[in-house]
């Protein structure tokens, strides 16, 4: 058990770029979450996964972003036509299931994104 | 649809003094109730949890909260405090008949001073 990885960890890009961040959940966690950090603030949610299928998407996803489970096991999150106000921290989670102890989420470490 | 409120930003205290951190939530369903700890540039890091049952959960660091339902609170206790616990808290909710997403509040900022 390796923990939940994200790549990059750090990610700097101009106004206007796509980006994708990669999340690689604890292996056999059937929910994956992205959640959007920024300073000063706690985690808000973006979307989840249950497998390959995406359960639920906050209001807070704009078109501009996209995200993928294709096979139930990694998820991507693209960011099309970056904005400053995209800088954030993107963290991303993922939990056994459904029911007490399959709930508990477990966070990797974040991308860093900073638009300038 | 739920809310949390972290009713402290920053506390500050002195180490080996004891510490509360005091976390309110809203919600018209039952919730499961989390704490994470953050440090500098890294993810969240689960403290502790209450899922059902009794209502003081203990977790690691020596850190304890207890779930008051009917003043819908969830506060966190560690009766003495290391320069080590330095960091920022957080206070979760989710809906036990979803559970999905959790709902976080803004953080409170542990100062641990020598």
């Amino acid at each position: 058990d390796t923990g939940v990885s994200q790549n990059p960890r750090h990610k700097i890009t101009k106004r206007g770029q796509n980006v994708t961040f990669r999340c690689d959940p604890i292996s056999e966690h059937n929910r994956l979450y992205w959640y959007r950090q920024t300073l000063g603030q706690g985690p808000e949610f973006l979307t989840y996964f249950q497998n390959e299928a995406q359960l639920e998407k906050s209001r807070l996803l704009s078109d501009r972003f996209s995200a993928e489970r294709p096979k139930g096991s990694f998820s991507t999150l693209e960011i099309q036509r970056t904005e400053q106000g995209d800088s954030a921290m993107y963290l991303c989670a993922s939990s056994l299931g459904q029911g007490n102890d399959k709930n508990i989420q477990y966070f990797g470490a974040g991308t860093r994104l900073s638009v300038l | 649809a739920q809310s949390v409120t972290q009713l402290d930003s920053q506390v500050p205290v002195f180490e080996e003094a004891p510490v509360e951190l005091r976390c309110n939530y809203s919600s018209s369903v039952s919730v499961y109730l989390f704490w994470y700890v953050q440090y500098p540039n890294q993810g969240l890091q689960l403290l502790l949890k209450y899922l059902s049952g009794s209502t003081l959960v203990k977790g690691i660091n020596g850190f304890e909260a207890e779930f008051n339902k009917s003043q819908t609170s969830f506060h966190l206790r560690k009766p003495s405090v290391h320069i080590s616990d330095t960091a920022e808290y957080f206070c979760a909710v989710s809906e036990t008949r979803i559970a999905g997403k959790s709902t976080f509040g803004d953080g409170t900022t542990l100062t641990v001073k020598p």
